[in-house]
């Protein structure tokens, strides 16, 4: 499945500056990024919708979201802490003025901080 | 607290049995998800529900109780490949984004 494609792949940081990267061919209008940490569930960190960033949830300022289109969301990452080490899923739907829709993940990126 | 509950935590099968696996709400829901996944692997979409009616998908069927603010995934003729980690996730009618329960690990042995 190549209909989102996150990049890159697996990510080793000190205090670097990094940024993530996925882009969904679906023509969904709704795109997230999840952070999971290790034997946790997937939590919900951003959402845009139609380029405009509708849910904020409660993350450190060290991470900054970026949707420079409809298809295109970036995650940018500075001093990054232990606590950040985790698998960062972007996800797409085609939502609705009520409803979420189905989402679909991408296969994710690893960060791992030294 | 956890808005998303599941049951059971973990969920051990002999190849070619049954499952039920349930999922509970604390509140209103427009949508109903449930996902597989392996560890370290992405998250696939199992099935999608918008509303309460049940979802069919080879040998996986969902179905929800509104009135009990349940769902339940059910899994029939288990195979080894089905060992994982499967998790529901609500979508509450006054957000957009899905919440994750903490899942349930399912391991099928011959």
């Amino acid at each position: 499945n190549t209909k989102i494609t996150q990049s890159p792949r697996y990510l080793i940081l000190g205090r670097a500056n990094k940024s993530l990267e996925c882009e969904q061919h679906l023509g969904h209008n709704a795109m997230y990024w999840y952070k999971q940490s290790a034997e946790k569930p997937p939590e919900l960190m951003f959402l845009y919708n139609l380029k405009q960033l509708i849910r904020n949830e409660t993350v450190p300022s060290r991470f900054i979201p970026e949707c420079p289109d409809s298809s295109k969301l970036l995650l940018h990452i500075s001093a990054v802490d232990p606590e950040d080490s985790a698998v960062y899923f972007c996800a797409s739907s085609q939502a609705g003025t009520a409803n979420t829709g189905q989402l679909y993940f991408g296969e994710g990126s690893k960060l791992t901080v030294l | 607290g956890q808005q998303v509950e599941q049951s059971p935590a973990s969920l051990v099968l002999q190849e070619g049995e049954n499952a039920e696996l349930q999922c509970t709400y604390s509140t209103t829901l427009n949508s109903m998800q449930w996902f597989y996944q392996r560890p370290g692997g992405r998250l696939v979409s199992l099935l999608y529900s918008p509303s309460w009616a049940e979802q069919r998908g080879g040998r996986l069927t969902s179905s929800a109780a509104s009135n009990e603010s349940r769902s339940s995934l059910h899994i029939s003729s288990s195979q080894i490949t089905d060992s994982g980690t499967y998790l529901c996730a609500m979508g509450p009618v006054y957000a957009q984004g899905l919440t994750f329960g903490l899942g349930t690990r399912v391991s099928v042995f011959p």
